[in-house]
């Protein structure tokens, strides 16, 4: 059974970069299969699609454009994860962030992690 | 950007009663679209995966049909445990988006 694991600071100051991992279990950020995603939530924008990471032969990566200038998906085959990076961080930006396996349907989660962006 | 509409916004339902969700697709996604459960304080959680296959684990009286623009999520003779706000999403296209959700409250 696949587990996803978030880590990462609740509490970033505006202008500062959001970074967020998240440590697979049960399955690998190599696989050929799967797809490797971060989604956020918050009342005002609902559960939006940030971006992705995956692995065909070589590394893909694809964001939404509401981000594209500003986000980063990294993956770490060495620890087995796979992070996030946003920078120029706004109030806006404030949201539950989750990780997401897609794999057939999006079938594993992160338990999820509330980032506020506030000095 | 592909957008979702859902229907109804809310429900209150007594248990044992049919429960019926639309998500209307602003352009056609085939069959890439999904369902999920989350409850709060709680990850979404997946139930039907590409409009009507069942994800496992998940109980049968959950089930989902439709394709191209119109889909329906279905829970036959609700439970208490069912009380949560169900959101359809699609992976036809990028970027990947999610309906604004359906709120499922048991009277």
């Amino acid at each position: 059974q696949v587990q996803l694991q978030q880590s990462g600071p609740g509490l970033v100051k505006p202008s500062q970069t959001l970074s967020l991992t998240c440590a697979i279990s049960g399955d690998s950020v190599s696989s050929n299969s799967a797809t490797w995603n971060w989604v956020r939530q918050s009342p005002s924008r609902g559960l939006e699609w940030l971006g992705r990471t995956y692995y065909r032969s070589k590394w893909y990566y694809d964001y939404a454009v509401s981000v594209k200038s500003r986000i980063t998906v990294n993956p770490d085959t060495s620890k087995n994860q796979f992070s996030l990076q946003l920078n120029s961080v706004t109030p806006e930006d404030t949201a539950v962030y989750y990780c997401a396996r897609q794999n057939s349907g999006w079938d594993s989660w992160g338990q999820g992690t509330l980032v506020t962006v506030s000095s | 950007e592909i957008v979702l509409t859902q229907s109804p916004d809310f429900q209150s339902v007594t248990p044992k009663e049919k429960v019926t969700i639309t998500c209307r697709a602003s352009q056609s996604i085939g069959s890439s679209l999904h369902w999920y459960q989350q409850k709060p304080d709680q990850s979404p959680k997946l139930l039907i995966k590409y409009a009507s296959q069942s994800f496992s684990g998940v109980p049968s009286r959950f089930s989902g049909s439709g394709s191209g623009t119109d889909f329906t999520l279905t829970i036959n003779s609700l439970e208490a445990e069912d009380a949560a706000t169900y959101y359809c999403q699609q992976s036809s296209n990028l970027p990947f988006t999610f309906g604004p959700g359906t709120k499922v409250d048991i009277k």
